[in-house]
């Protein structure tokens, strides 16, 4: 079947270090996303990418790094620079413009 | 920017009755809107969609009307049921947009009274 699948589903992390987060679609989908979404929050964009090795800056990409080397792949990095990491973050994924996303389960990130 | 907004952030109602969620959008250019549902500790699934050249879709128990002219989006649930208590987010896409980024709203949690 396919889908988009983000890994892990719970991360912690201590202060100071970077993370990753996995997000992999199988859908041949062109442009893949990352959300964060805050308790009883909405969704801000973090970055976003249309097209293999090519990625845009979103709404709140400081403390944020992505690379797309891969069609299917669109990993996420939390640096230490983000001061308030503790989040949901989500990936998502669309075939093209004019058109609605398939969205991760999400990845639950806690800073401990 | 201009962004899709959400008026009522909880919306409470009896099991069995209709609900109705409304959305606001300030994009004239946006021709296509989806509705999301957010159960808890989950990603958003997609519910239903419509473009701007419709003014009504139905789908099972769920029901988009657009109005253009005064840029309101609604869903509607009949006869609404526990597994209907999520959150639910409207978005908007513009397809001349060079991005292919969807607007979201800031979400309505809809919450059902046994």
């Amino acid at each position: 079947d396919g889908g988009i699948t983000q890994s892990p589903k719970y991360l912690f992390r201590k202060e100071g270090q970077n993370v990753t987060l996995s997000c992999e679609q199988n859908l041949n989908h062109d442009a893949m996303y990352w959300y964060r979404q805050d308790p009883g929050q909405g969704l801000r964009l973090i970055y976003y990418s249309q097209i293999v090795n090519d990625f845009q800056k979103g709404d709140i990409a400081e403390g944020y790094s992505v690379s797309r080397e891969k069609k299917e792949s669109f990993p996420l990095t939390v640096t230490s620079a983000q001061k308030n990491p503790t989040a949901f973050y989500l990936c998502a994924s669309s075939i093209d413009r004019g058109g609605g996303y398939t969205f991760g389960s999400g990845t639950r990130l806690t800073v401990v | 920017g201009e962004s899709v907004g959400l008026h009522l952030p909880t919306l409470s109602v009896q099991e069995g009755d209709n609900s109705i969620i409304n959305c606001a959008y300030s994009n004239s250019a946006s021709d296509y809107f989806i509705w999301y549902k957010q159960e808890s500790g989950k990603g958003p699934q997609f519910i239903i969609d419509i473009r701007s050249n419709m003014d009504k879709r139905q789908g099972q128990r769920v029901t988009v009307l657009l109005n253009k002219t005064v840029k309101h989006l609604s869903l509607q649930i009949a006869a609404t049921q526990p597994g209907d208590s999520a959150v639910y987010f409207c978005a908007e896409n513009h397809s001349m947009d060079s991005s292919y980024k969807l607007i979201f709203g800031s979400g309505t949690r809809l919450l059902v009274r046994p």
